[in-house]
């Protein structure tokens, strides 16, 4: 299993732009990446999943560059109820599900 | 948009009491999970679920889980002897079948939080 690293936290304002960076130097060719939101006493919400170059959705983008050893989550123009912890995962798209591990996670903090 | 429910939503209970945790996964998905998440601390994948039988578990379940899918929308986590570390937030997922991937995107539930005295 490839392992993350991400930052413990960040803190931005609102109205700004939010890149999130994680390493994965170790992800294997069958690896995605996937990226989750929690909100205090929720469970974790899938934000948005790519294998390379840049995939955008109506919440978030996802950049892997071309060795796909990192990741950015980049959240346009973030408000306060952006704040909460966001999760990089790295999982097979052929392996078993339980070979998805959480992290700590990445706390961001939104202030006005 | 279909989402996956859990109850209680909170739920007290005795050491050495038995619960019953309930789920109703979105319709269409055949895959189903538990995860925990003690307070404070990372979420930890508990055990998958498929075709009415366990897929994977890891090694927090133990003899005293077990998981059941009774009827065509319910599924549920059975602690059979509550101890005090076993309060936790549970959180149910569920995600369509496409092999029980590890990529395939899991839909959790909003969590029930247990707490035992």
């Amino acid at each position: 299993l490839a392992k993350t690293t991400q930052p413990i936290s960040m803190d931005s304002y609102e109205g700004q732009e939010v890149n999130i960076t994680c390493s994965h130097n170790n992800i294997a060719t069958n690896d995605y990446i996937t990226w989750y939101q929690q909100f205090p006493s929720q469970g974790p919400r899938f934000i948005i999943q790519g294998y390379k170059t840049k995939v955008t959705n109506e919440v978030a983008s996802l950049f892997i560059p071309a060795d796909r050893k990192s990741s950015t989550l980049s959240l346009p123009r973030v408000s306060l109820s952006d704040t909460a912890v966001y999760y990089c995962l790295v999982a097979s798209g052929y392996s078993s599900a339980s070979k998805i591990i959480f992290g700590s996670g990445t706390r961001l903090s939104i202030r006005p | 948009e279909p989402e996956v429910t859990q109850t209680p939503s909170h739920q007290v209970t005795q050491m050495g009491q038995e619960v019953i945790l309930r789920c109703v996964p979105i319709s269409n998905h055949l895959y189903f999970y538990w995860y925990r998440q003690i307070l404070g601390q990372k979420v930890e994948f508990l055990v998958s679920f498929y075709n009415n039988e366990i897929s994977e578990k890891s090694e927090i379940f133990d003899d005293q889980f077990s998981v059941e899918r009774p009827d065509g929308s319910n599924f549920t986590l059975k602690i059979r002897s509550t101890k005090l570390e076993d309060s936790a937030m549970y959180f149910c997922a569920s995600s369509e079948n496409r092999g029980g991937r590890a990529a395939d995107t899991q839909y959790f539930g909003p969590g029930t939080r247990l707490t035992v005295l």
